[in-house]
């Protein structure tokens, strides 16, 4: 019973080609994120939404656009891939944004492959 | 002020060993404090979190202590066990929801 849920789990692709991430989570959470993991391992958050309503954008290149057609979804489309986009890219729930009872729960990651 | 800061890079100990990682950090608006293990393909996993007002925290072998006028945290492990190689992350919690991680520490446990 997968609570947070990614798919695909491997993505190689072409530069300048657009792509889609798709998450998914099952625990009836408000709030769901993005991140993104280098090759240094070092995790730095993307997006987040709550209830659909984007809360969070940290500086991410427009390419990146996230969609939340509902609570338990949040997908990521990325438009003209890049050689520096080549990560791992996380998605993440919690039941809300605020208060420290609200453990952020990942899903196994999508690794994105640029060639 | 947005930086925790996390070290060692890597440990390697025996089992049976008390690994500790430490973290710093210098925003006082962070209330939330957890902890994440990674294996390898795998999320992070949300192991032990501390609130600031509380100085330390014990679950199982694992074991948080926390300075607050210092702003430093740090992860110690029991009896560590090679089930443990894993990278681990401090991370805070800042507005909105945003975590803030430390640069992970990896962890070996030899048998």
């Amino acid at each position: 019973d997968t609570a947070v849920s990614q798919t695909p789990k491997y993505l190689v692709t072409q530069m300048g080609n657009d792509k889609s991430i798709k998450c998914e989570q099952n625990l009836g959470h408000d709030t769901m994120y993005w991140y993104k993991q280098d090759s240094k391992k070092f995790l730095k958050i993307m997006f987040s939404y709550n209830n659909k309503e984007l809360i969070i954008n940290e500086t991410v290149p427009n390419r990146f656009s996230p969609k939340s057609p509902d609570k338990a979804h949040l997908n990521l489309h990325i438009n003209s891939l890049e050689l520096g986009d080549s990560a791992v890219y996380f998605c993440a729930s919690s039941l809300q944004t605020t208060g420290g009872n609200q453990p952020q729960h990942f899903g196994d990651g999508t690794r994105l492959s640029i060639l | 002020q947005q930086q925790v800061k996390q070290s060692p890079q890597s440990l390697i100990v025996q089992k049976g060993g008390i690994p500790i990682i430490n973290c710093a950090y210098e925003n006082t608006a962070f209330d939330y404090f957890p902890w994440y293990q990674q294996f390898p393909g795998k999320g992070p996993a949300l192991l032990i979190a501390i609130r600031p007002d509380v100085s330390e925290k014990k679950e199982g072998r694992f074991t948080i202590s926390f300075n607050k006028s210092a702003k430093q945290f740090s992860l110690h492990i029991m009896d560590s066990q090679p089930g443990d190689s894993a990278t681990y992350f401090c991370a805070a919690l800042s507005w909105g929801g945003k975590l803030i991680f430390g640069q992970g520490t990896e962890l070996s446990v030899k048998p």
